[in-house]
């Protein structure tokens, strides 16, 4: 069974910090990786994608990649209370079918 | 640009009752869709996905079934719902593989189920 993990927090920040969120994939053949973002209630929202090793920036997030690890991070610079939400960390299946989700990382920025 | 609609935004329905839940996509042709279901405690799980009208596959055993009678339309279905059933249901739309951004998936705004 291919598994995505994520610490379930709550990640606690203040406001204009960095905050960083983990996740790690156990599919060493996976080659597609994203980060959405769900707020409570509603359903989740894509934010970044990323395909290669390395970093990809896309405003206050940089995604990062590392395959050898098996490693994808995403980092929220000068975080805002608008950011306080669940971050779901998602691997495409080998098939290409089937987005595989971790259960989700809660952040909490504090003004 | 693409929308993705969704309804019944809320439903809450006995044990034992039918369930028909629809989901279409606006502004693309061919897409991949899928259903997905968030229970309370666990993560997203796939259900469904279709790569063309009448093509279903199912990622799990379960009580449901889904259809796909037109190219931007998907229909989630049960003929009697378990309690175990509750849940977030999600429909996501793609690009066809070889089209656009490959495999990032695009969710509609739900539909939560209660099942009393």
């Amino acid at each position: 069974q291919k598994e995505v993990e994520q610490n379930s927090g709550p990640l606690s920040v203040p406001e204009g910090a960095i905050a960083s969120l983990n996740c790690t994939y156990s599919d060493r053949g996976s080659q597609s990786f994203f980060w959405y973002r769900q707020y409570s209630g509603k359903s989740p929202e894509l934010i970044m994608s990323i395909y290669s090793n390395g970093d990809k920036e896309d405003g206050r997030f940089t995604a990062q990649l590392n395959k050898a690890s098996q490693y994808v991070s995403l980092l929220i610079r000068d975080s805002q209370p608008s950011d306080s939400a669940t971050y779901l960390c998602a691997v495409i299946n080998q098939a290409g079918t089937a987005l595989i989700f971790g259960k989700g990382t809660t952040l909490s920025v504090s003004s | 640009s693409q929308t993705i609609h969704q309804w019944p935004a809320t439903l809450v329905q006995p044990v034992g009752s039918p369930l028909s839940l629809e989901c279409t996509v606006e502004g693309t042709s061919n897409p991949n869709l899928y259903w997905y279901r968030q229970a309370a405690g666990r993560g997203l799980q796939l259900l469904f996905y279709s790569v063309g009208i009448g093509q279903i596959s199912s990622e799990v055993p379960q009580n449901l079934s889904a259809s796909r009678p037109q190219d931007r339309q998907f229909i989630l279905s049960s003929k009697k719902l378990l309690l175990s059933d509750s849940g977030f249901y999600l429909c996501a739309w793609s690009f066809l593989a070889g089209t656009g951004t490959y495999n990032e998936q695009f969710f509609g705004p739900g539909t939560r189920l209660t099942v009393l």
